[in-house]
């Protein structure tokens, strides 16, 4: 089975700072990689599919990218409604896998 | 407009089977565009993908859970449903109901809406 790693566990930023996020994975799964975003109470949203595709609605600071093993999902100047858990997933082959999920905090 | 609701009766006693429903509405569950998966959140921790669903009966477990999962669908009334057997403690969890679009780039089939999901606790 595929076990994706993400990194850091936690990130403490300051609002208009520009992030980055990493996600690994244990082998290949090509570009089926997809970042979520999840809220206290609230289910988790699509961010990024494809490794690099915008899902519907999400806004240009949110992007993705890498292949293979290595990704990364970087917001370019955070707002304060960015503050939350996000999660990589596969879905290059089954069984999918979730990452343990990186918590953005206010600094 | 898609909607998708997760049911259950929010408290299973151990050793007994979770039943859980998922409700669509907007959508035939008997897209062929379309897969329907469940994955699991236990009360502050990650996800954990439980398996999928094509609505022509091939379906997809985790391999932890498989021999306690059985997914299935109901097309006449536009669910799916999700059966996890001889439950412990370990198996409290928000379950979500989530539809897999088909990355057409990349083969693969990914979690594009996910309902509110519904809170199961294992207890006696």
């Amino acid at each position: 089975d595929t076990v994706m790693t993400q990194s850091p566990a936690t990130l403490s930023v300051s609002p208009g700072e520009r992030v980055t996020l990493s996600c690994r994975a244990s082998q290949s799964v090509s570009s089926n990689l997809a970042w979520f975003q999840q809220k206290p109470g609230q289910a988790p949203r699509l961010l990024i599919f494809g490794a690099s595709s915008r899902a519907t609605g999400i806004p240009a600071r949110f992007s993705g990218s890498g292949s293979g093993t290595e990704f990364t999902l970087t917001i370019s100047s955070l707002q304060t409604e960015d503050f939350a858990v996000y999660f990589c997933q596969h879905y290059n082959h089954w069984p999918y896998s979730f990452g343990q999920g990186t918590k953005l905090e206010i600094k | 407009q898609l909607q998708v609701q997760e049911s259950g009766p929010g408290l299973v006693k151990p050793s007994e089977t979770l039943s859980l429903i998922c409700s669509v509405s907007g959508l035939s569950i008997s897209s062929t565009e379309y897969y329907w998966g469940w994955i699991r959140q236990p009360p502050g921790k990650g996800l954990e993908w439980i398996g999928g669903l094509y609505y022509a009966g091939s379906t997809q477990y985790n391999p932890a859970l498989r021999s306690r999962v059985t997914i299935s669908v109901d097309t006449s009334k536009n669910q799916a449903s999700l059966k996890l057997s001889l439950v412990t403690a370990a198996d409290t969890a928000v379950y979500y109901c989530a539809r897999l679009f088909r990355d057409s780039d990349n083969g693969g089939y990914y979690f594009d809406y996910w309902g509110q999901g519904t809170l199961a606790t294992v207890s006696a």
